[in-house]
């Protein structure tokens, strides 16, 4: 079935660069997105990537994507302590109605 | 342009109690998901609308959930009774259109006791 892999934790020095990497199962998912959500808080949408791409660049983001690993992965260049969240990779389910997510990513950036 | 609004932010009950929570989407935005966030998870779809029709509630326990949105607006998610195993945050997004770029509120943190 359709399934969402993540590495659970990540802890970074504030100026470092994060990556947080993240394995999907549906190969024809249209779309792949990374939500941010901050304690307390609901879900952001940080960027997302068309499947036809390899890599899409959003100010300090940088998605990069590999259809033949079936492998997604954010990076946050010069982390700050406000990027401090849960990380949540997702993938649209094959009926097309709703997201899958990961478990999340927790990044904890130390100054 | 106010977002996805939710309440209760959180509500304590005890077990076997009824629990109710509300959801206002975004204006404009037809259709609308409820998800259930258990601590340490990602999110999963209980049920979607799109306007007032339920287009996939595949994964909502009918046996004690119920939710409706009989405007096409507005929505509110049941659960009767609660079980020690409902405590969750339960999320509430809604997207125009497209599944692609849903916008989440701040969620309800339900606690059964």
């Amino acid at each position: 079935g359709e399934d969402v892999e993540q590495s659970l934790f990540l802890s970074v020095r504030e100026g470092d660069s994060s990556v947080i990497n993240c394995t999907y199962t549906d190969s024809s998912s249209t779309y792949l997105y990374w939500y941010k959500q901050e304690p307390g808080a609901g879900l952001q949408l940080l960027t997302y990537i068309f499947s036809n791409m390899d890599m899409k660049q959003d100010q300090r983001l940088t998605v990069l994507l590999n259809k033949k690993d079936k492998h997604l992965s954010l990076r946050i260049a010069d982390t700050q302590t406000g990027d401090s969240a849960i990380y949540f990779c997702a993938e649209i389910n094959q009926a097309g109605t709703a997201l899958i997510f990961g478990k999340g990513t927790t990044l904890s950036v130390s100054s | 342009e106010a977002g996805v609004v939710q309440s209760p932010r959180y509500k304590i009950i005890e077990k076997k109690q009824p629990v109710a929570f509300w959801c206002n989407p975004i204006s404009g935005h037809n259709t609308l998901y409820w998800y259930r966030q258990n601590l340490g998870q990602g999110p999963e779809l209980l049920i979607r609308y799109e306007n007032e029709e339920a287009v996939d509630d595949s994964q909502l326990p009918k046996d004690r959930f119920s939710a409706e949105r009989l405007k096409g607006v507005d929505s509110t998610l049941k659960i009767q009774p609660a079980e020690l195993g409902d405590s969750a945050v339960y999320l509430c997004a809604s997207s125009f259109l497209d599944v692609a770029e849903q916008f989440f509120g701040p969620g309800t943190r339900l606690t059964v006791l």
